[in-house]
């Protein structure tokens, strides 16, 4: 069966950075495009980016567009999310998300706080 | 990013019909359709239907989409407690290149 699991998240300082892991199991992953999606504690969910199969087209919403970095690595099964000049505002639970939505994983909470 | 537009809460008897919606435009839901969301508490989302009416396997055939222009259903019928959730509708934005979501619907059932 599908198995996404999000890694990486923690308490961080506003303007510091973190790297997201996803590991992907139980499909083709180098066959299917992925997205990170996330939602702060309390509200609705908020798309943050798409990466391509082969990691060729890649897109980010405004909000994180120049401060965060897609990739993936279709050799090792996994996704990441570099988080960079983090903001207050971009704390949320962060979910690896498969194709058009299918399969999301357990999610992983990023704070950034003083 | 503009999102779509979703009543923020519905309330429905038991075994009664609920019709959720979600209005967008023609960059997103009036030209790729919409997927539909559950999430319960403290749970990841799960995808009930995608590109209007076409369910994933497990999902009860109590729920069903269906779209009109620009805007997106979701009807859920014979309404049980388990239903009682956040339903979030979601569509591809062609012209921002983006994922755009609704604020969410907050189904209870009473």
């Amino acid at each position: 069966q599908v198995q996404l699991v999000e890694s990486g998240g923690g308490l961080v300082k506003p303007g510091g950075s973190l790297r997201l892991s996803c590991a992907a199991s139980g499909f083709t992953f180098s066959d299917y495009y992925m997205s990170w999606i996330r939602q702060a504690p309390g509200k609705g969910l908020e798309w943050v980016s798409y990466i391509s199969s082969s990691g060729s087209t890649i897109y980010y919403a405004d909000s994180v567009k120049g401060r965060f970095t897609i990739s993936r690595d279709n050799a090792k099964n996994s996704l990441y999310l570099q988080m960079n000049s983090l903001r207050a505002e971009d704390t949320a639970v962060y979910y690896c998300v498969y194709g058009p939505l299918d399969y999301w994983g357990q999610g992983t909470l990023v704070t950034v706080s003083s | 990013q503009a999102g779509l537009t979703q009543p923020p809460s519905v309330s429905k008897g038991l075994r009664q019909t609920a019709t959720l919606t979600c209005t967008g435009n023609s960059n997103n839901v009036g030209n790729q359709g919409a997927a539909w969301l559950q999430q319960h508490q403290g749970h990841p989302p799960k995808l009930l239907s995608y590109r209007n009416n076409n369910r994933p396997s497990g999902i009860s055939e109590r729920l069903s989409a269906s779209r009109s222009g620009n805007t997106a259903s979701l009807t859920i019928t014979g309404l049980q407690p388990e239903d009682e959730a956040d339903y979030y509708c979601s569509a591809w934005d062609s012209s921002l290149s983006a994922r755009v979501f609704g604020g969410g619907t907050k189904l209870t059932v009473l």
